[in-house]
């Protein structure tokens, strides 16, 4: 039972232009909601976060909307630099079970020049 | 700051033999810790997590276990690896409290032969 899922394993964008990746999911407790950069032979990075009492939050090129009836959120890059490229992980977390942290499996992101 | 340590970096390790990994947070006090496995193009499974000294929550069964002697040192451990524990291993931690964010260490490749 796959409770956050990035449908889209693969994503390619030019530099420069907007990246946009997505995630669902399933479990209505969830209320907060986070996205994490990944590196080969790296750890995670944390990148943003948002509660589920907001729909938008946003950091420097980075953008995470929250659409709660569609139980969908999404990470806007813009612009796309070079040094974006890698695996990007969605992560949500809840009242229950708040020590812990779901993943999807993550969307690797390239940037072209 | 807070800074995570996770050690060796790379193991190679055969069959049947055991296992140690250690984890060091420093900077911070009672922090949660986690450990994670990352399998060959899957995303981040919760192995254990640990909300204080002396206790752990198992999220997957295995042939492994966790340790917490000290406050901030989070010990993953094996008697006997299989081929299966192949993977890159991740420990995190997080502030105790509301937050939800958990921060990464480098990761360990380990390689089971």
């Amino acid at each position: 039972d796959q409770q956050v899922k990035q449908n889209s394993p693969s994503l390619s964008v030019q530099e420069g232009r907007i990246s946009i990746l997505n995630c669902d999911y399933t479990n209505s407790m969830f209320d907060y909601f986070l996205w994490y950069k990944k590196y080969p032979a790296e750890g995670p990075t944390f990148l943003i976060s948002i509660s589920s009492i907001k729909d938008k939050n946003e950091d420097g090129r980075f953008t995470v909307f929250l659409n709660k009836s569609a139980k969908h959120l999404s990470l806007h890059i813009v612009p796309s630099q070079p040094g974006d490229s890698a695996v990007y992980f969605c992560a949500a977390s809840g009242i229950q079970g708040a020590q812990k942290l779901v993943f999807g499996q993550g969307t690797r992101l390239t940037i072209n020049p | 700051s807070q800074t995570i340590h996770q050690w060796p970096a790379t193991l190679v390790q055969p069959v049947g033999s055991p296992l140690s990994l250690e984890c060091t947070v420093e900077g911070t006090s009672n922090p949660n810790l986690y450990w994670y496995r990352q399998a060959a193009g899957r995303g981040l499974q919760l192995l254990f997590y640990s909300v204080g000294i002396g206790q752990i929550s198992s999220e997957v069964p295995q042939n492994l276990s966790a340790s917490r002697p000290q406050d901030r040192q989070f010990i993953l451990s094996s008697k006997k690896l299989l081929l299966s524990d192949s993977g890159f291993y991740l420990c995190a931690w997080r502030a105790s409290g509301r937050n939800y964010e958990q921060y990464f260490g480098p990761g360990t490749r380990l390689t089971v032969t």
